[in-house]
């Protein structure tokens, strides 16, 4: 397997601009995560999924952002308008379970530059 | 409130010695689960280690081992015969299911630097 899969690797914008970021998850794994990484604040859950269904969005920041998954293979974060304190690498994770043994993959991250 | 605490912002360690990275936890919930990752410079998050709230024994895998003590609500992790590679920023995390939903916890992380 490829592992988890996240597009861009890098993204840069400007504030005001729409920004979406792709996933593909391990195939098999039924849960699928987003997380943002910045140095103030560490590393955040924003949403998970099971079985493609959003589970808790109670990391999301505010409005702007939104975190789709159509299907098994497949999940989008977006961030609409974007601002500059939106800069950040957010990782995509996957896994069997909620609290899996094995741990979460996570993918290589998108670092996003909001200018 | 769950919470996870890494008090350690850096550490050195010279290569081939053994290096510990303190981990303490809080919730009231009995059952959860503790995670270590590995973040290096090229920025990737890898799994390292679990140990369950319920496991008797401490976890081990290969180098690394988590010193599990739940009285105390530590997760220390060690890693044996420290090499070059493992140079990283190191993550302790924290997940808990309630009926619903679940939580993720992540420390605010240890950069550990290993000296050759």
């Amino acid at each position: 397997d490829a592992g988890v899969i996240q597009s861009p690797r890098h993204e840069v914008t400007e504030m005001g601009q729409e920004v979406t970021l792709r996933c593909k998850p391990i195939s098999g794994h039924d849960y699928l995560f987003w997380y943002r990484q910045t140095m103030m604040r560490g590393l955040e859950l924003l949403i998970y999924f099971n079985n493609n269904v959003p589970i808790d969005d109670s990391g999301m920041p505010e409005d702007r952002f939104s975190a789709k998954m159509p299907n098994a293979s497949f999940s989008t974060l977006k961030i609409q308008p974007s601002e500059p304190r939106d800069s950040a690498v957010y990782f995509c994770a996957s896994s069997q379970d909620f609290i899996a043994v094995t741990g979460q993959f996570f993918g290589p991250g998108t670092r996003l530059t909001v200018l | 409130a769950q919470k996870i605490t890494q008090t350690q912002p850096g550490m050195f360690v010279q290569e081939k010695e053994a290096v510990t990275l303190d981990c303490t936890y809080d919730t009231s919930d009995p059952s959860y689960g503790l995670f270590w990752y590995k973040q290096p410079s090229s920025g990737e998050m890898i799994f390292l280690i679990y140990q369950g709230s319920y496991d008797q024994q401490n976890a081990t895998e290969g180098r690394y081992s988590l010193n599990f003590q739940k009285a105390r609500k530590s997760a220390n992790l060690v890693i044996s015969a420290s090499q070059l590679g493992d140079s990283a920023m190191y993550f302790c995390a924290m997940g808990l299911r309630t009926s619903n939903t679940g939580k993720l916890i992540f420390g605010q992380g240890t950069t550990l630097q290993v000296k050759p």
